[in-house]
């Protein structure tokens, strides 16, 4: 099955700052790559996904990236904000239609 | 607007009790996945349904684990003679199209067995 690895699992920056958050995965049929914030208490929200067919993909601060060869993928937050701390999970979706997930990031971004 | 929904929020039991936990998915929604969250853990698949078929099981844990979609909306995951391991955060996603589609979480129900 797929094994899905994120890192790193805990990440600070300052308000404004970049932050990078890497994915990889090990299913090559795999050909969906979702992320999802996910605040205390309540369920993941999806904020930016990727198909395979596409290297990269961009929403206003965020942006997501995928290397298919070498298997890997990435969430970019640029001009960090506070109400962006949060945990952020990525996921890689198979032929079978089952979502494996990352271990997840805490994001804190300090004001 | 009309989210996912579950029920319980909050569910104690004790051990060897059975449980019944509900998602009232998006309307219209073929698809519906339920996972289970660790804490400080990504979900894990549990199951998932196409309308009312069950496509994939493979995820449950044990066949304490049970879940059905009888009229392809509302779904139950039943969980029986529970153990400790199996406090969690069960969650509830619907998507509106077969396979790669955007899922939509429901807050989840929080199990915790004593």
């Amino acid at each position: 099955g797929e094994n899905v690895e994120q890192h790193p699992s805990t990440l600070s920056v300052q308000e404004g700052d970049s932050a990078v958050i890497k994915c990889t995965y090990s299913d090559s049929a795999s050909n969906y790559f979702p992320w999802y914030k996910q605040e205390l208490g309540k369920g993941p929200q999806l904020i930016i996904d990727i198909r395979s067919n596409v290297g990269e993909k961009k929403d206003q601060r965020i942006a997501v990236t995928l290397n298919k060869t070498a298997k890997h993928f990435s969430l970019h937050i640029t001009e960090t904000q506070p109400e962006d701390s949060a945990v952020y999970f990525c996921a890689a979706i198979n032929t079978g239609n089952q979502f494996y997930f990352g271990t997840g990031t805490s994001l804190t971004v300090i004001p | 607007g009309a989210g996912v929904s579950q029920s319980p929020r909050y569910k104690v039991a004790k051990r060897g009790q059975d449980v019944a936990l509900r998602c009232d998915p998006i309307s219209g929604h073929v698809s519906l996945f339920w996972y289970q969250q660790a804490l400080g853990q990504g979900p894990e698949f549990l199951t998932y349904f196409q309308n009312e078929a069950q496509l994939d099981k493979s995820g449950l844990p044990s066949d304490r684990f049970f879940a059905e979609r009888p009229e392809g909306s509302v779904s139950t995951l039943k969980i029986q003679r529970t153990q400790q391991e199996d406090s969690a955060v069960y969650l509830c996603a619907s998507s509106l199209a077969q396979g790669g589609a955007e899922q939509f979480f429901g807050p989840g129900t929080r199990l915790t067995v004593l």
